[in-house]
Formats: structure tokens, C-alpha cells, sequence
């Protein structure tokens, strides 16, 4: 299976630590995205990449999160002194851009458990 | 910006029922609409999308969805479900390049 692969699956931290997780788009996916997903709703768009350029970043990314795609392949999403509010699970997606009809196909997600 | 509102928040249906869950986005125009399923356990999964042509759309495992311009709605269908349905329904809309997502439903079905 070729599809969105995330590491860890599971993070569990204390508050005012740092964590890094890590997405694997699809090969040939030039576009990567980053959700959060809280019990009860749907998820909520982070930022996103196409190639390694961040296009757009949510009002929701403190600047306590910042992420990367340094070689338009892989992702990583950094979160700096993590708050109890930080306890979501965090999905990263990819896509393949063709004029605005592009879909996007999601990895397990990584679930993120701030104490 | 655009929202999307899921009116049903938890359904619940025996095996062979008919299952209709509603989608409405906020604004008309451009659109391009998707249902996504989370089984339990599982990843999002894309069950159908609709970027133009016929506004009836047909996904995968029997589920369908009609795009109704005049009504602002992506609702899903299914004439029979079964239990291996059970899972969480998320409808989302694309604003630019990201997808705006409801709050889900849902949806349990006993055999």
C-alpha cells in the first residue's frame, strides 16, 4: 500500500514540551496538507504545501506550530511548548494539483495527548 | 469563507433501511463537494466527490450523492444499508485549495 503513511500513530507528552510529526505523502503527490481533527468535529484545515512552498497557513497555527517540507517530499509538523489545548489528532493529506480538481487522500493520522 | 453544516449528528438504522444524510455549504458558485467515511478504527477514506457534470454522483459501496445547486446541498444516499456501514459521514467543500469539513454524523446500524 502506497497511501499516506504518519509516524508516531500516538504521542503522548507533557505540557511545555516539543513535538515533531512526521507525514509521507503519496509519491507523486506535489501537494501536502495539514488537519487537526478534535473529538466531535470535523477536521480543521493547518496549512498546506505544494511542492516544498507553504501556500496558505490557518489563523489557527499559533506561531508555537511550524512546518516544513524542505524537499517537497516528506513534512514534518513542529508544535513548541505544547498546551493541553494542543490534544487533537493531527492528519496530514496529499494531492495531486490538476487545476483546482485535485483530491485529497488522508494518512492515519497521529493522535497527539498533551498531560 | 465557506462553511458546511451536517444536520445530523448521530443516526441510527437497522440493516436494509434507506439512509439519507444531509450536507449544506454556504455559498454558491465554483464548487467542488465531497463525502468522506472514518470507519472505526480506520483513516478517512474518500467515498464520492463532485467537481461538474451530472449532479448525481455515484461513490463506492453503493452510496450516492445528489448536488442540488438551488439548495445549497451534497446529500448522501444509500436505498440499503448494511452494518458494515457503521462509521462516521464527513462532507466537505473546497475554499480555494483546502477542504472545509462538517462536523460529521454518525451513523450506527444494527443487524
Amino acid at each position: 500500500d502506497t497511501g499516506v503513511s504518519q509516524d508516531p500513530r500516538h504521542k503522548i507528552t507533557k505540557r511545555g514540551q516539543n513535538v515533531t510529526f512526521r507525514c509521507d505523502p503519496i509519491s507523486e503527490h506535489n501537494r501536502l496538507y495539514w488537519y487537526r481533527q478534535t473529538l466531535g468535529q470535523g477536521p480543521e484545515f493547518l496549512t498546506y504545501f505544494q511542492n516544498e512552498a507553504q501556500l496558505e497557513k490557518s489563523r489557527l497555527l499559533s506561531d508555537r506550530f511550524s512546518a516544513e517540507r524542505p524537499k517537497g517530499s516528506f513534512s514534518t509538523l513542529e508544535i513548541q511548548r505544547t498546551e493541553q489545548g494542543d490534544s487533537a489528532m493531527y492528519l496530514c493529506a496529499s494531492s495531486l494539483e490538476a487545476g483546482g480538481a485535485d483530491t485529497q487522500y488522508f494518512g492515519p493520522g497521529t493522535r497527539l495527548t498533551v498531560l | 469563507a465557506q462553511s458546511v453544516s451536517q444536520h445530523n449528528h448521530h443516526v441510527i438504522l437497522s440493516e436494509a433501511a434507506s439512509l439519507e444524510l444531509g450536507c449544506n455549504y454556504s455559498y454558491g458558485g465554483t464548487v467542488n463537494l465531497f463525502w468522506y467515511v472514518q470507519y472505526p478504527g480506520q483513516h478517512l477514506q474518500l467515498l464520492l466527490k463532485y467537481f461538474s457534470g451530472d449532479p448525481l454522483v455515484k461513490g463506492i459501496k453503493g452510496f450516492e450523492a445528489e448536488f442540488i445547486k438551488s439548495k445549497f446541498s451534497f446529500n448522501l444516499r444509500k436505498p440499503s444499508v448494511q452494518w458494515s456501514d457503521t462509521a462516521e459521514y464527513f462532507c466537505a467543500v473546497k475554499d480555494t485549495d483546502k477542504l472545509i469539513f462538517g462536523t460529521g454524523t454518525r451513523l450506527q446500524v444494527f443487524p
